[in-house]
């Protein structure tokens, strides 16, 4: 089985911290990609990766940034945290070729700015 | 259906009915469509997908039906049980061979005993 595995089920943290939000997968894949899940507006896309070093913005990257050195890490990154960033955030990956489509997701990090 | 807003449209059936669960999307141009679970404390979970050129696909207890002449997707889950409570959303793919997925926003599934 595939498995995503998000590093921290809940963070807090205070406006203007530097945040860093780790994903990492198993099966090798070459796509990543993180979320934001807010109630109501199902998920947005933040940015996403297809290679080692490669990244694209993806829907809402404004304050975001992201990192994939290695193949089964890609990071997000909010330099300085706003409380409109308190949202619950997904990780996903996927592989090449027909299974390209399917994103198997991480179990989330619910980030709480104050 | 789903919809973006503030509220989760939710169902609630009894215990070993059908539920259908209904998505209308966006882009008459989209190819292909996931449905995805998502429970409590987890990450999405992919149930079943369907392809533009099909108009049903069976899974085990569980139905997509694509209407594209409506943009219409619904999920039919047979024999509901407590085990199916969950948020369930569709996704679209404007092109089967890229990374590009739309989420809807989701319907809240609740199954009584």
């Amino acid at each position: 089985d595939v498995k995503v595995t998000q590093s921290s089920r809940y963070l807090v943290k205070r406006t203007g911290e530097k945040v860093f939000l780790e994903c990492v997968q198993d099966m090798d894949h070459e796509n990543m990609f993180w979320y934001r899940q807010d109630p109501g507006l199902g998920l947005r896309l933040i940015y996403f990766s297809y290679d080692v070093k490669m990244k694209e913005k993806g829907d809402i990257p404004e304050g975001y940034s992201v990192s994939r050195e290695k193949k089964e890490r890609f990071s997000l990154i909010l330099e300085s945290a706003s409380t409109n960033q308190t949202s619950m955030y997904l990780c996903a990956s996927s592989g090449q070729g027909a299974a390209k489509n399917i994103q198997y997701f991480g179990a989330g990090t619910r980030l709480s700015v104050l | 259906g789903e919809s973006v807003g503030l509220h989760l449209p939710t169902l609630s059936v009894q215990e070993g009915d059908n539920s259908i669960i209904n998505c209308a999307y966006s882009n008459s141009a989209s190819d292909y469509f996931i449905w995805y679970k998502q429970e409590s404390g987890k990450g999405p979970q992919f149930i079943i997908d369907i392809r533009s050129n099909m108009d049903k696909r069976q899974g085990q207890r569980v139905t997509v039906l694509l209407n594209k002449t409506v943009k219409h997707l619904s999920l039919q889950i047979a024999a509901t049980q407590p085990g199916d409570s969950a948020v369930y959303f569709c996704a679209e793919n404007r092109h089967y061979n890229n990374n590009d997925m739309r989420f809807g926003a989701g319907t809240r599934l609740t199954v009584k005993p």
